[in-house]
């Protein structure tokens, strides 16, 4: 089946930075990648998406690049702000047409 | 709300006890999903429906475990004979989908229920 890994498992940044958030993936077939942000006890929300027939997207101060080659995408959180702070997923839409998750990221972001 | 619905919303039961819960989708909506998160990890997927047709299972979904979607719309997730590492968040979503299922489309999450087997 298909294997996600997620890194880091926690990010601390400072108001205004950048925060990058890794994922790779197994299935060569995998053809959408959507990232979740989900806030403590709240359900997971996506934030971005992005299929296997573009390699970037980009939606105000969130994009997501996407790797066919090697297999990894990443987001990219610009101009960070403290109602960014929450747990962070990547997920991968695989030939099993299901969602398989990473394990997350806690992303902080310090005022 | 238009949103994906769960009831309950938590749920405490006792080890050996049979617990059913429910998930109303995004109207229109033909697919729709159940995971399990425990705390710390990712979303897992248990089973999916294309309208009434439960179309696929993970391994995760042992014979205790059954879901339904009778017509199509609701969802009923069943855990028969619960144990304590059932406990975790159930979360369903919802999606729609060509039924090829290729491209597949955002899925909706609902808020979960979160299952506490004493």
């Amino acid at each position: 089946g298909e294997n996600v890994e997620q890194h880091p498992s926690t990010l601390s940044v400072q108001e205004g930075d950048s925060a990058v958030i890794k994922c790779t993936y197994s299935d060569s077939a995998s053809n959408y990648f959507p990232w979740y942000k989900q806030e403590l006890g709240k359900r997971p929300q996506l934030i971005i998406d992005i299929r296997s027939n573009v390699g970037e997207k980009k939606d105000q101060r969130i994009a997501v690049t996407l790797n066919k080659t090697a297999k990894h995408f990443s987001l990219h959180i610009t101009e960070t702000q403290p109602e960014d702070s929450a747990v962070y997923f990547c997920a991968v839409h695989g030939s099993a047409r299901q969602l398989t998750f990473g394990s997350g990221t806690q992303l902080t972001v310090l005022p | 709300d238009t949103g994906v619905s769960q009831n309950p919303r938590h749920k405490i039961t006792k080890r050996g006890q049979n617990v059913t819960f429910r998930c109303d989708p995004i109207s229109e909506h033909n697919r729709l999903y159940w995971y399990r998160q425990t705390l710390g990890q990712g979303p897992e997927f248990l089973t999916y429906f294309q309208n009434e047709a439960q179309l696929e299972k993970s391994r995760l979904l042992s014979d205790r475990f059954s879901a339904e979607r009778p017509k199509g719309s609701f969802s009923t997730l069943e855990i028969q004979r619960t144990e304590q590492g059932d406990s975790a968040m159930y979360l369903c979503a919802s999606s729609l989908t060509s039924v090829s299922g290729l491209g597949d489309n955002e899925q909706f999450f609902g808020p979960g229920t979160r299952l506490t087997v004493l």
